[in-house]
């Protein structure tokens, strides 16, 4: 049974127009993720969500915004996309707290973006 | 910075043993993580190493050293299925996951 679920599989977007990829979960864990995985590189953690309290790292463009309307699911808008951001978005959970570093992440089987 | 050193390609003969390298310098650690990735799909979690040593899982093992920031995933009687993107990861926090650029082995019948 997927647990994680991200849809679509691949989604096409021309230049400028605004895209959103969804993340949905069945674990009901409380952490989830968003990442950026160009070809041959590592994913690259663009924010992530602890409960309601929204984490953006430093180096995440304006560009990149998420939402979280309740547990179980959680978007990420790309408001212009450039040419630049066509990848792979991972989206993960993990079941953070409770005094144990053992946070394995599960991930999504991700969203493929192209920008035309 | 963080840096997250592996080798970016592998080969191996199906049935022999291979291991994957990772060493790393980070502004903390709480744990080291090792993730299969098929060409096209997720990464799933494979092992998990907090504590020195050696932790062994079925034809997969892990071993770290906390001292040398070294570790390694051993994988024995390779399969045609093995062949993937191996993605050593480092918990900087019990919520943060920092990825190598990871390791594509190739398995040859």
């Amino acid at each position: 049974d997927a647990m994680v679920i991200q849809n679509p599989r691949y989604q096409v977007t021309q230049f400028g127009k605004p895209v959103t990829l969804s993340c949905s979960q069945t674990l009901n864990h409380n952490v989830m993720y968003w990442y950026q995985q160009k070809s041959s590189q590592a994913p690259k953690l663009l924010f992530h969500y602890y409960d309601k309290d929204f984490n953006n790292e430093a180096d995440t463009p304006d560009n990149f915004q998420s939402r979280r309307p309740n547990t179980s699911f959680c978007f990420l808008d790309i408001r212009s996309p450039g040419l630049g951001d066509a990848a792979m978005y991972l989206c993960a959970t993990s079941a953070a707290g409770g005094g144990t570093a053992k946070n394995i992440q599960y991930f999504g089987a991700g969203t493929r973006l192209s920008v035309l | 910075g963080q840096n997250i050193d592996q080798p970016t390609e592998m080969t191996a003969t199906e049935g022999a043993i291979v291991q994957i390298n990772c060493t790393y310098q980070t502004s903390g650690f709480n744990g080291l993580f090792w993730y299969q990735q098929h060409a096209g799909e997720a990464p799933t979690f494979l092992s998990y190493n907090v504590l020195d040593g050696l932790e062994e899982k079925g034809r997969f093992s892990s071993f770290l050293s906390r001292s040398k920031g070294y570790s390694y995933l051993l994988l024995k009687e390779l399969q045609m299925k093995d062949s993937a993107s191996y993605l050593c990861a480092v918990s900087l926090d019990t919520d943060k996951l920092i990825f190598g650029t990871g390791t594509r082995l190739q398995v040859f019948p």
